[in-house]
C-alpha cells in the first residue's frame, strides 16, 4: 500500500511550535476530511490526537491542532514540552482498494 | 473505554492463528471496529474494518487491506463483546504487533488496545 509521507523526523526546543505534515493525494488527503492524528509513545499503543483533519478529543492538549491545504494534512504543536516526544503518525480514508492507511511518522525530539 | 487483545504467540508460517480484543465500558455492538498492526520497529498498517450491524457504511459489513484479503477473516460476537481476527496461511511479513481499535464515528480509531504480538518464524 501506498503510505503518506511525513518527514522522518522534526526537533524543537521547550516552549516552541512545531509543525509536521503530512502529504498524500487527492485519493486520500485531498480528497476526504478523515484525516487524523495519532501519538505514539515507545512501547505505548497509539493516541488519537486529531481526527477529521482538526477536531480534538476531550481530554487531548489544545497545543495540538491540525489542518490541511490541498493534498497535504499538518499537525501543529505549541508550546512544546519533554512529555511531546513520540512518534506521530497521519492517517486518511482513501478511495483506493486499501481503504485506510497511515503516513511513514514522524519522531518529535525536544531539545 | 476498554480493549484487550489475546491470542499471540509464535506460529509457524502456513499455519492459522485467531486474535481476540475483549471490550468494556461502551456499548460495542454500536461501533466499528478495526485491527491495526505494527511490525517491528515499522510504522502502522492498517489490517481491517467490521461496522456495527446499524452501519454499514460502504456496501459491505467488512473490509481488508490488500495483502490479507482472502487470508484473514475479522468478525465480531456482540453477545461478548469480542472482536476476532482469524488468520491463515501466516507468513514472515506477518509478524508484528497487533492492535483492536474502535472507530468512533467514520475512520476515527478514538481507542487501541495495548496490542499482541504474533512472530511467524519456524
Amino acid at each position: 500500500q501506498s503510505a503518506l509521507t511525513q518527514p522522518d523526523s522534526v526537533s524543537g526546543s521547550p516552549g516552541q511550535s512545531i509543525t509536521i505534515s503530512c502529504t498524500g493525494t487527492a485519493r486520500d488527503v485531498g480528497g476526504y476530511n478523515f484525516v487524523s492524528w495519532h501519538q505514539q509513545h515507545p512501547g505505548e499503543a497509539p493516541k488519537l490526537i486529531i481526527y477529521d483533519v482538526s477536531d480534538r478529543p476531550s481530554g487531548v492538549s489544545n497545543r495540538f491542532s491540525g489542518s490541511k491545504s490541498g493534498n497535504t494534512a499538518s499537525l501543529t504543536i505549541s508550546g512544546l514540552q519533554a512529555e511531546d516526544e513520540a512518534e506521530y503518525y497521519c492517517s486518511s480514508y482513501t478511495s483506493r482498494s486499501t481503504l485506510y492507511v497511515f503516513g511513514t511518522g514522524t519522531t518529535v525530539t525536544v531539545l | 473505554v476498554q480493549l484487550v487483545e489475546s491470542g499471540g504467540g509464535l506460529v509457524q508460517p502456513g499455519r492459522s492463528m485467531r486474535l481476540s480484543c475483549a471490550a468494556s465500558g461502551f456499548t460495542f455492538r454500536n461501533y466499528g471496529m478495526h485491527w491495526v498492526r505494527q511490525a517491528p520497529g515499522k510504522g502502522l498498517e492498517w489490517v481491517a474494518v467490521i461496522w456495527s450491524d446499524g452501519n454499514k457504511k460502504y456496501g459491505s459489513n467488512e473490509y481488508y487491506t490488500d495483502s490479507v484479503t482472502g487470508r484473514f477473516t475479522i468478525s465480531r460476537d456482540n453477545s461478548k463483546n469480542t472482536l476476532f481476527l482469524q488468520m491463515t496461511s501466516l507468513r514472515a511479513e506477518d509478524t508484528a504487533i497487533y492492535y483492536c481499535a474502535r472507530d468512533l464515528d467514520h475512520w476515527e480509531l478514538d481507542s487501541w488496545g495495548q496490542g499482541t504480538l504474533v512472530t511467524v518464524s519456524s
